[in-house]
Order: structure tokens, then C-alpha cells, then sequence
């Protein structure tokens, strides 16, 4: 069945980094583009960055830009989603969501990590 | 960035009863909507895309409607596993947006 299964999160101290990993399993990886989604504590949702299905095109919030970094590697079925200089404000549940096809709409999620900034 | 404003911010109805919720966005995002559900602990599910499309294996009593800025879910009649958060989403323009979320709880 098609899956989402993402890796990577834990507690970090402000200003370090982190890397999410997500796995993809039960549909062709290559043909979708991949969202990272994060919501925060008892928050609503936020978009976070997108990656096109030939990887050549990305865009990011506002709250993330410079400082993470969304990539895939099609050979693995992986989607990553590096995190530079993190901020207490990053703290949040990340979820991979595989688009629906042609579409920026979150069609499968993945079962979230979560990410803690700390001191 | 375009802002969705979702309401009522809290909706209390038994089962059975018609659910209207709404999601108003700052300016004009033609038919580029999406509904989510979202239940405690889990991840939110698609329910909704381009307004009034409903998602694979969504149960007709979901329905979407609207354009332009005004969009509307309506729950034709509550049944017990629809008590939960609901999203709208834009994707007319980057960034895609959320709205901060409209809450269906039980009477």
C-alpha cells in the first residue's frame, strides 16, 4: 500500500542541525512531487517546502528559507528535509506528504516526526 | 501570502445534523481550495481538492463548494467518526497556505 514513513527527529539545542528522512514505498516516487508539512503543539498546520517530481524546482515558506533545505534522491525512494540553524519556533510534528498528482494538495501523509528545539 | 480565515473557530452539533463550515481567503484563489480532516493523534487525510472534488474514497456526504475568495464544507449529516479538526488549503500561489482551523465537536 502506498506509505510515508519518516525518520530523523529528536531533541536539538537552538542553532544546530537536524536531517528528516522519508521513505516511500507502494507508488512510482519518481512521477510526484513531495511537501514537507509541520504543525506545531496544539497548533494549526503549516507548509513548510515543496520539491518538483524531476527535483529541479523547490520553494519554501517564509519562516524556513535559507536555512532548510528539501531534496530527494529517486534511486532510494527518499525525501530529506535538512534543517540548519534551528529555532525553538521549529519545534513541531514534521510530516512528508506526497502530492496529488499535478497538484500542491497533500494527498498521503506520512505519520509525522517529531522535532523539539532546546535547550 | 494569501490568509485563509476559517469559522466558526468551534461548530457543537449532534449526529446527523448538517455541518457548514468556512474558509475565506484574503484575495482571490479561483477554485484552488482543499479540505482536510484531521482526528487526535493522527495525520490529517484529504478530503476535498479544487473546491468541490472529493478526494479517493471520501464518502459523498462531504461536499465542497465556493470560489474565488468564500468556500464552503458542508457534512450532509454528522456520523459519530466525523467529530474532528478541519484545514482548508490554497494552492493558487506560493506559499501554499493553511487556515488556522475549524473544530466540529459533539453536543
Amino acid at each position: 500500500q502506498v506509505q510515508l514513513v519518516e525518520s530523523g527527529g529528536g531533541v536539538v539545542q537552538p542553532g544546530r542541525s537536524l536531517r528528516l528522512s522519508c521513505i516511500a514505498s507502494g507508488f512510482t516516487f519518481s512521477r510526484y512531487g513531495m511537501h514537507w508539512v509541520r504543525q506545531t503543539p496544539g497548533k494549526g498546520l503549516e507548509w513548510v517546502a515543496v520539491i518538483s517530481y524531476d527535483g529541479r524546482n523547490k520553494f519554501y515558506g517564509d519562516s524556513v528559507r535559507g536555512r532548510f533545505t528539501i531534496s530527494r534522491d529517486d534511486s532510494k525512494n527518499a525525501l530529506y528535509l535538512q534543517m540548519d540553524s534551528l529555532r525553538s519556533e521549529d519545534t513541531a510534528v514534521y510530516y512528508c506528504t506526497r502530492e496529488l498528482y499535478g497538484k500542491s494538495n497533500m494527498e498521503v501523509w506520512g505519520q509525522g516526526a517529531t522535532v523539539t528545539v532546546s535547550s | 501570502e494569501i490568509v485563509l480565515t476559517q469559522s466558526p473557530a468551534t461548530l457543537s452539533l449532534s449526529p446527523g445534523e448538517r455541518a457548514t463550515l468556512s474558509c475565506r481567503a484574503s484575495q482571490t484563489i479561483n477554485k484552488y481550495l482543499a479540505w482536510y480532516q484531521q482526528k487526535p493523534g493522527q495525520a490529517p487525510r484529504l478530503l476535498i481538492y479544487d473546491a468541490s472534488n472529493r478526494a479517493t474514497g471520501i464518502p459523498a456526504r462531504f461536499s465542497g463548494s465556493g470560489s474565488g475568495t468564500d468556500f464552503t464544507l458542508t457534512i450532509s449529516s454528522l456520523e459519530p467518526e466525523d467529530f474532528a479538526v478541519y484545514y482548508c488549503q490554497q494552492r493558487n500561489d506560493w506559499p501554499v497556505t493553511f487556515g488556522g482551523g475549524s473544530r466540529v465537536d459533539l453536543k
